[in-house]
């Protein structure tokens, strides 16, 4: 298996919904990571998880709230978003945050709509 | 953070080599040379990545100039399916860049048939 997923591939959702997007893989990866992009713009870091450890917040709100319950799996977990929140969440995979990995493995993305 | 700069946009035709460039003159000697391609609707894709030397891989070929402040990701022979954004990135593995793969803008392939 050399794919990351996620699921749903699209959401709507209102500002006061609780919703969880959700990422595995089974590459043996240690690190995960969640990225966001708007559209016409590149992906923008959110949060990195090394050994199930958050690593990096990049600065994000507090609306949103990552976890990593075991090494295969990442959900992020929205709450009170808003409008401009919308755009397409990528999650991806390394086998580590050092140098000796081969590349980022990303997922499809989970496009996001908040109304 | 180090920066690339590549062109906005760029056209080639079906089955013709294509260079696209990369410049990033601020480059230390411990970043890493990355290229990841995204597809409409698909999450960025992996295409190559290197430190000094030129690199060969199924997809792709990078040319990294010998001081290190550019480099060219070639595709040998174009196909439609090759039409992407490019991205150009420099990695870090120092100290807070630990882990951190930041994307420039980015280089609009159209291929032509």
């Amino acid at each position: 298996d050399t794919e990351v997923t996620q699921t749903p591939k699209h959401l709507v959702m209102g500002m006061t919904n609780k919703k969880s997007l959700k990422c595995e893989q089974h590459m043996g990866h240690r690190a995960m990571y969640w990225y966001k992009q708007k559209a016409k713009k590149p992906p923008e870091l959110m949060f990195v998880y090394s050994y199930e450890k958050l690593s990096i917040n990049e600065s994000v709100p507090s609306r949103f709230s990552p976890e990593c319950p075991n090494s295969s799996l990442l959900n992020l977990h929205l709450h009170a978003l808003q409008p401009e929140d919308s755009a397409l969440y990528l999650c991806a995979s390394s086998q580590g945050t050092g140098t000796s990995y081969y590349g980022y493995t990303f997922g499809s993305g989970t496009r996001l709509t908040v109304v | 953070d180090a920066k690339t700069t590549q062109p906005n946009s760029m056209e080639s035709n079906e089955e013709e080599p294509v260079h696209l460039p990369c410049n990033h003159s601020t480059i230390s000697g411990t970043d890493y040379i990355h290229w990841y391609r995204q597809l409409p609707s698909q999450g960025p894709e992996y295409v190559i990545h290197g430190l000094t030397s030129n690199v060969n891989n199924r997809m792709a070929s990078l040319a990294i100039a010998e001081d290190r402040k550019s480099s060219t990701l070639i595709l040998h022979r174009a196909t439609l399916r090759d039409a992407a954004v490019y991205y150009c990135i420099l990695r870090s593995d120092r100290g807070s860049t630990l882990g951190r793969l930041y994307f420039g803008r980015g280089t609009q392939l159209t291929v032509w048939p």
